[in-house]
């Protein structure tokens, strides 16, 4: 079974300061992981996802996660954050290997509020 | 493209009665799935299909939660009777049959049970 661990359900920052949501993952069995960001009244969306190659990941509005399996990381960061950045964001896992199509089910932490103070 | 459709977007219900729940994939999507995010928690995985076939289910308490998925297209997650904790938003999502391991996420349905 995996689980993942959020360890800050709420991080709040000041607008253009720089910013780190954590995640750490438990597996008995690789994963690929993700970063899903839900804005207010709006439903889940993929911000980005490491299933292989380069263990540092982008995504197009400026954050960046690197994963980092000695430590079963996997922690998103932008260096300057928007007022249009706050959300919820949930760090999510995958098992690799899963043969049925398709893609598994997700193991979703319990997600970190981005609050950007102006 | 259109997105993952659910209805109704909001529910209130009191609790022993029964409800049900809608979804439609995006069109071609083999793979979806029920998704229970309770306030305050992540998304928790209750069942999830490819095609019209239940892959996963370990975690839908099948005592008062059923789903089904008919023809392979479109979906309903039924509670009956339906508890005080039932109270939560209830996603659905669909992905394709590629190796992208991607997920689209419907609005979800809130359900406040009284």
């Amino acid at each position: 079974a995996q689980s993942v661990t959020q360890l800050d359900s709420q991080v709040p920052v000041f607008e253009e300061a720089p910013v780190e949501l954590r995640c750490n993952y438990s597996s008995s069995v690789s994963v690929y992981l993700f970063w899903y960001v839900q804005y207010p009244n709006q439903g889940l969306q993929l911000l980005l996802k490491y299933l292989s190659g380069s263990t540092l990941v982008e995504s197009i509005n400026g954050f960046e996660a690197e994963f980092n399996k000695s430590q079963t990381s996997f922690h998103l960061r932008k260096p300057s954050v928007h007022i249009s950045d706050t959300a919820e964001y949930f760090c999510a896992v995958i098992r690799l290997g899963y043969s049925g199509g398709g893609a598994d089910g997700l193991t979703f932490g319990k997600g970190t509020h981005l609050i950007i103070q102006p | 493209e259109a997105g993952v459709a659910q209805s109704p977007r909001y529910k209130i219900i009191e609790k022993r009665q029964s409800v049900a729940f809608w979804c439609n994939p995006i069109s071609g999507h083999a793979t979806l799935y029920w998704y229970q995010q309770i306030l305050g928690q992540g998304p928790k995985l209750l069942i999830q299909f490819q095609n019209n076939g239940v892959v996963d289910d370990s975690q839908l308490p099948k005592d008062r939660f059923s789903a089904e998925r008919l023809k392979g297209v479109d979906s309903t997650l039924k509670i009956q009777p339906a508890k005080l904790e039932d109270s939560a938003v209830y996603l659905c999502a669909s992905s394709p049959r590629d190796n992208s391991y991607e997920q689209y996420f419907g609005p979800g349905t809130r359900l406040t049970v009284t």
